[in-house]
């Protein structure tokens, strides 16, 4: 099994640009989770689904960020615009309602 | 909401010592799932070691096992023969007793292994 697939592992981008991040979870997997880890506030859970819906959302820092899972095997984080505090490594993991399993993050730097 | 300590930023072990990481949590629920992961410094969160709270009999996954006192609401971990590979960040996660599929992870304690 590959595994939790992220893409891109490095991202820099510019202040005021839209930014994505992709996430292909484990194949059969039903929950679909994204992180953000900084130094400064550790491992915070942005949103996460079940089934392809948000089931809690609430971790999502403000109306810039969204997120989507338009099917079992694919999510997507946007951020529109991009600012520099957003700059931190971006998780997804996946899980069958037990024990998550992580991708390898992404690192996003905002300048 | 549900809270998780780990009252130990920093820990060092000298190498084939054994050191036990400490965490503490909150919960209401009486049967849910515990976890340690470990962050190397490559950034991939792997998963240790994992305790279901119904279970009596602590974890062990060689090296490392778990002090699981449910009453006390507490889940040490403890490496045995410690190897210069487990320095890492460490990190207690229960699951979120009001979020199923959800976990909970702590601040992480910061491993350093002394060859």
């Amino acid at each position: 099994d590959a595994g939790v697939i992220q893409s891109p592992r490095h991202e820099v981008t510019e202040m005021g640009q839209e930014v994505t991040l992709r996430c292909k979870p484990i194949s059969g997997h039903d929950y679909l989770f994204w992180y953000r880890q900084t130094m400064m506030r550790g491992l915070e859970l942005l949103i996460y689904f079940n089934n392809n819906v948000p089931i809690d959302d609430s971790g999502m820092p403000e109306d810039r960020f969204s997120a989507k899972m338009p099917n079992a095997s694919f999510s997507t984080l946007k951020i529109q615009p991009s600012e520099p505090r957003d700059s931190a490594v971006y998780f997804c993991a996946s899980s069958l309602g037990i024990e998550q399993f992580f991708g390898p993050g992404t690192r996003l730097t905002v300048l | 909401a549900q809270t998780v300590t780990q009252s130990q930023p920093e820990m060092s072990v000298q190498e084939a010592e054994t050191v036990t990481l400490s965490c503490t949590y909150d919960t209401s629920e009486s049967d849910y799932y515990l976890f340690w992961y470990k962050q190397p410094p490559s950034r991939q969160m792997i998963l240790v070691i994992r305790q279901e709270a119904y279970k009596q009999q602590n974890a062990t996954e060689n090296r490392f096992s778990v002090n699981f006192q449910k009453a006390a609401k507490s889940f040490s971990l403890k490496i045995s023969d410690s190897q210069l590979g487990d320095a890492a960040m460490y990190f207690c996660a229960p699951e979120d007793g009001g979020s199923q599929g959800n976990l909970i992870f702590g601040k992480g304690t910061k491993l350093s292994v002394k060859p």
